[in-house]
């Protein structure tokens, strides 16, 4: 099962910050959040991941609470492109343990 | 980088018959995983490797499906005898382990439909 839940659907107004929110109250102190995202029927694409601090890059930034409990997605202005189907993971890969599990996701409309 | 490579990008096939699924993981990526995805089970992960020796294979459905990596470049997913029920779009993943801080490369799947 995955570790992670997430809204099943969000809209956002084109031009507009877009929030994607994520629990993960049992996380553990190893594991790292992830954020990919589907459109259509391609392979999932990574946005981001981070540990314990926020990160940054050129697609969205993750906001991780303090806790690690919970995480925040952002597309700091959505364009009609960023209609997709949200992703967030927890992974951890020991030496023999690397299970990657996707549960049902949040499904992104952005609206003109 | 060529990213993951995945063949054929469309199966058709009659129920019975063999179905084999190729997959080419990015270079020097050590960890590899299959998906299956439908509508109404989403995104399952069915087995994945690391060093081409398979860790976790719990998610394979049944006997009829079979997953190899006989080198660090190349793997397969098998089905014998296929069923309807197999119809599905099938991903292949990489990555490096690095303890998790690595993110999964997804190849742009197999859609293979069960007649």
């Amino acid at each position: 099962d995955a570790k992670t839940t997430q809204p099943p659907s969000m809209d956002c107004a084109e031009g507009r910050a877009a929030n994607l929110p994520c629990n993960h109250s049992t996380i553990s102190g190893n594991e790292y959040v992830y954020w990919y995202r589907q459109i259509h029927s391609q392979g999932p694409q990574y946005i981001i991941h981070g540990l314990k601090n926020n990160e940054t890059n050129e697609m969205a930034s993750l906001i991780i609470t303090e806790d690690r409990k919970s995480s925040t997605l952002i597309l700091p202005h959505a364009t009609l492109r960023d209609t997709a189907v949200y992703y967030c993971i927890v992974r951890v890969a020991g030496t023999s343990y690397d299970k990657v599990i996707f549960g049902p996701g949040t499904s992104l409309s952005v609206i003109p | 980088d060529a990213g993951v490579i995945q063949s054929p990008r469309h199966e058709v096939t009659e129920m019975g018959q063999e179905v084999t699924l190729r997959c080419k993981p990015i270079s020097g990526h050590n960890s590899l995983f299959w998906y299956r995805q439908t509508m109404m089970r989403g995104l399952e992960l069915l087995i994945y490797f690391n060093n081409n020796v398979p860790i976790d294979d719990s998610g394979m459905p049944e006997d009829r499906f079979s997953a190899k990596m006989p080198n660090a470049s190349f793997s397969t997913l098998k089905i014998q005898p296929s069923e309807p029920r197999d119809s599905a779009v099938y991903f292949c993943a990489s990555s490096t382990r690095q303890g998790g801080n690595s993110p999964l490369h997804f190849g742009n799947g197999t859609r293979l439909t069960v007649t």
